[in-house]
Formats: structure tokens, C-alpha cells, sequence
């Protein structure tokens, strides 16, 4: 069962165009979340984080929007720069039933920018 | 500051053995997490450990295991090798006061491929 989904594995855009990546999720427990991007060979790096008593968040070009109504988050990147080119991973996080906070991760979009 | 580490980066091995897997956190980092990659299930948490011992637990059986020395430094150990282990191996750091609400940093990851 996977709490959290990025139902799109990969997304094209022009390279100057708006990028957006979804994100949904199934678990009211989730207060926390964040996307991470990843290059090949390489491990993923923190992009930006939201917490869940906000709806949006801003850092230079990338923006993360929060609908906690619909259990849904959205990554924007304006303007697309072909080094965004990369995967990237939605996560959430809330204390389960032990209390002890745990992350759960989706399975990541592939974004390629073209030139 | 040096990044987080992960010895070997690449390692062959064949069913029914066992692996040991090694991580370095970021100075000052005290908590590390370990997760499987694989194509279609994109990160799975493995466990993490904070001060020498196992605070989260993902669902994996007990052929995986880890531990966590004074130093931070964690390693993380797979017996009876099976193909399905075959998977690129992550290690992430962060401070650890707070759990999976901190960024965590990523090393470069262990690529195991099972024969």
C-alpha cells in the first residue's frame, strides 16, 4: 500500500517553462514534507520542506504547495533550467503508532528539461 | 565538512552470503538512516539508528540488520544474500534531534548486485 504517490514517472518540459510535480498522499498523520532530488550515481539532495500548518513555501525558483484538504502537494520550478533535469522524490513524515516519526517516500518523477 | 560516506560503492556477491555495508554521517550527525532502492519501490526505509541504537524500523525481514558505533558511524549487514537484494543500498545523516522532520543528507549509496 503505498501512502504516498507520484503518479507520474516522468514529466518533459521546455527548458525556460513552468515545471509541476504531484504528490499525494493517504495518511492524515503526515505533518511534514519535503522533496528531494536525485542525479544518477548520486544520492538524493533536500530540495525543499513544508510543514503541514502551511500551504505554501517558497526557495528562489522552486515552491511547494500544500492542500491538506486533498491530501495533495505540488513541487513548482519556474523557470526550468536544463540541470533540473533529474528525479524527484516526494516524502512525508508523522509519528506512527509507536510514536516515533517515520518517513515514507514516493516513488519519484523523472523530470527531463529540454534545451 | 566533509559529506556522508559509504564503503564499498559497488559489490558483487552471490546468493546465500552475507554483506556488511559500511557509512560515515557528517560530523556532528547522530543519526542515521538506511534505505533500499530499487526500480519499482523506489526508497524503502530500512531502519535508523540514533545514539548506538535502532529508533525506527522499516518492514524488512531480519536478514537485515545494523548497528551504530560511538563515532556515528553505522553499518548495516544483509545474511543469506538473496537476487531480490540486488539494489542500490542508502545511508543519510542528520542531527537527529528531531527525527524524520530534519533534512537528511545522503551519501553516494552502495550498488549490490546479487549472482
Amino acid at each position: 500500500d503505498q501512502q504516498v504517490k507520484q503518479n507520474s514517472p516522468s514529466l518533459s518540459v521546455q527548458e525556460g517553462r513552468i515545471s509541476i510535480l504531484n504528490c499525494d498522499y493517504t495518511n492524515s498523520m503526515f505533518d511534514y514534507f519535503l522533496w528531494y532530488k536525485k542525479y544518477p550515481a548520486e544520492g538524493p539532495t533536500f530540495l525543499i520542506s513544508i510543514s503541514s500548518i502551511k500551504d505554501k513555501n517558497e526557495d528562489g525558483r522552486f515552491t511547494v504547495f500544500l492542500n491538506k484538504s486533498a491530501k495533495h502537494l505540488s513541487l513548482h520550478i519556474v523557470p526550468s533550467q536544463p540541470g533540473d533535469s533529474a528525479v524527484y522524490f516526494c516524502a512525508a513524515s508523522g509519528f506512527n503508532a509507536g510514536n516515533n516519526r517515520k518517513l515514507i517516500w514516493g516513488l519519484g518523477t523523472s523530470l527531463a528539461v529540454n534545451p | 565538512k566533509a559529506g556522508v560516506t559509504q564503503t564499498p560503492r559497488y559489490l558483487i556477491k552471490t546468493r546465500g552470503q552475507q554483506v556488511t555495508l559500511s557509512c560515515s554521517p557528517i560530523s556532528g550527525h547522530r543519526s542515521v538512516s538506511w534505505y533500499q532502492q530499487t526500480p519499482g519501490q523506489g526508497l524503502q526505509f530500512l531502519f535508523e539508528y540514533f545514539s548506538e541504537t535502532q529508533r525506527n524500523k522499516g518492514n524488512f525481514p531480519g536478514r537485515f540488520s545494523g548497528r551504530q558505533f560511538s563515532n556515528s558511524r553505522s553499518e548495516m549487514n544483509v545474511s543469506t544474500l538473496e537476487l531480490g537484494d540486488s539494489a542500490l543500498y542508502l545511508c543519510a545523516s542528520s542531527l537527529g534531534a528531531s527525527g524524520h522532520t530534519e533534512t537528511q543528507y545522503f551519501g553516494p549509496g552502495t550498488r549490490l548486485l546479487v549472482l
